[in-house]
């Protein structure tokens, strides 16, 4: 079937270090999307990426770091500068990027990794 | 700036009678509006989209949504609640430029579904 897979779905990382969250995706989509979810404030994006080899800060990038190797990948890295890390993290997919005056936006989610700072 | 509001946190409704749960909007040009739907511990599933055409419509698991251009709302309704239903719903409207899909959630509304 296709779909979006995140790995690993639970994580707890000590203080200090970095830790990369796994997110593969079948559906041949070209676009990707790192949101972390905190209670009560919904979804922020991290991080995108709309074609392989390139990404683009989203509106809480700092702490975080992305690659875009292959369109099939796109695997997130928290790192120790990340000031508070603990939250539910989650990697979306969509068809194609909108080209102007085309196409809907729909994104299909990953079940999320929940990582958890000790 | 595009951005959305859910202005309850949480919407509790008998098993059978009809829910609404709202959303207001603000975008620049043509709002491209979602809803998600969120069951715990797992990802976002969509629900329904509005991009153009008729104000009601319709989506997944008997939902449907009316958009109002003159309110700037985008309300989600169902006819008659499941206590299956209770989840947490995200409205969504997409970002600010017309070549990126990436979407601006609100902060998401509990349902709770009574017997």
């Amino acid at each position: 079937d296709g779909g979006i897979t995140q790995s690993p779905k639970y994580l707890f990382r000590k203080e200090g270090q970095n830790v990369t969250l796994s997110c593969e995706q079948n559906l041949n989509h070209d676009a990707m999307y790192w949101y972390r979810q905190d209670p009560g404030q919904g979804l922020r994006l991290i991080y995108y990426s709309q074609i392989v080899n390139d990404f683009q800060k989203g509106d809480i990038a700092e702490g975080y770091s992305v690659s875009r190797e292959k369109k099939e990948s796109f695997p997130l890295t928290v790192t120790s500068a990340q000031k508070n890390p603990t939250a539910f993290y989650l990697c979306a997919s969509s068809i194609p990027p909108l080209r102007q005056g085309a196409g809907n936006g729909e994104l299909f989610f990953g079940e999320g990794s929940r990582l958890t700072v000790l | 700036a595009q951005s959305v509001a859910q202005p309850e946190d949480q919407v509790n409704v008998a098993e059978g009678n009809p829910l609404t749960v709202k959303c207001t909007y603000s975008v620049s040009g043509n709002p491209y509006l979602f809803w998600y739907v969120q069951y715990p511990n797992r990802g976002l599933q969509f629900l329904l989209k509005y991009i153009t055409g008729d104000n009601l419509v319709k989506g997944s698991y008997g939902f449907e949504a009316e958009f109002n251009k003159s309110q700037t709302s985008f309300h989600l309704k169902k006819p008659s609640a499941l206590v299956s239903d209770s989840a947490l719903y995200f409205c969504a409207v997409r970002g600010p430029t017309y070549n990126t899909d990436k979407l601006i959630f609100g902060t998401g509304t509990r349902l709770q579904v009574f017997p």
